[in-house]
């Protein structure tokens, strides 16, 4: 029973334009969301967070919108960059559930 | 300050035979998790670990266990292999000072392990 579904497996988007990543999540107890960035022979490494009290994180390129009702949260990439291209995982924890990770999008920037 | 290291960082065993591997968290840090990543599945969580003790638990059968050491270095074995498990491991550490689980988890670079 897959809790946080990335249901979209792959994305290319052209250099400077927007990449909107989506992250659906099915259990109620979540209460804080994260996106990690994985290159090709390394670990994940943290990007952006964001708690349920808050509906938008903003970090330089990247922004996380959260939409409780929908259980749905996006990372917005602005603008895109060659160095973007990776596997983006969303991940979500609260309450005494575990950090949950989606499957990953796969982010491909084209110059 | 180091980040997270694995060893060994590539792993071939045949079926039946039995692995280990190693993870050395961030100084400092007291948590470490292991996660199993394979194609269209994600990253699925084997187990946590604080202090020595085993505090969270995945979905994994018996093959797979792990311990940690007083330094918080900690080690995940998988007995009587199967092809299924070749996967990506990673390791994590978070300081975890508290019980939240809001601590930014730093992973390493994973053991790719290939099972013939």
């Amino acid at each position: 029973d897959q809790q946080v579904k990335q249901n979209s497996p792959s994305l290319s988007v052209q250099e400077g334009r927007i990449s909107i990543l989506n992250c659906d999540y099915t259990n109620s107890m979540f209460d804080y969301f994260l996106w990690y960035k994985k290159y090709p022979a390394e670990g994940p490494t943290f990007l952006i967070s964001i708690s349920s009290i808050k509906d938008k994180n903003e970090d330089g390129r990247f922004t996380v919108f959260l939409n409780k009702s929908a259980k749905h949260l996006s990372l917005h990439i602005v603008p895109s960059q060659p160095g973007d291209s990776a596997v983006y995982f969303c991940a979500a924890s609260g309450g005494n559930e575990k950090l949950t990770f989606g499957t990953g999008t796969r982010l491909t920037i084209i110059p | 300050k180091a980040g997270v290291t694995q060893t060994p960082r590539y792993l071939i065993k045949t079926r039946g035979q039995q692995v280990t591997l190693s993870c050395s968290p961030i100084s400092g840090h007291r948590s470490v998790s292991w996660y199993q990543q394979t194609p269209g599945q994600g990253l699925q969580f084997l187990f946590e670990y604080f202090s020595e003790t085993q505090r969270n638990k995945g979905n994994f059968p018996g093959r797979f266990s792990g311990r940690q050491f007083s330094n918080s270095r900690s080690e995940m074995n998988v007995s009587t292999l199967e092809l299924g498990d070749s996967a990506l491991y990673l390791c994590a550490s978070s300081s975890l000072l508290g019980q939240a689980i809001t601590d930014t988890q730093y992973f390493g670079p994973g053991t790719r392990l290939t099972v013939l």
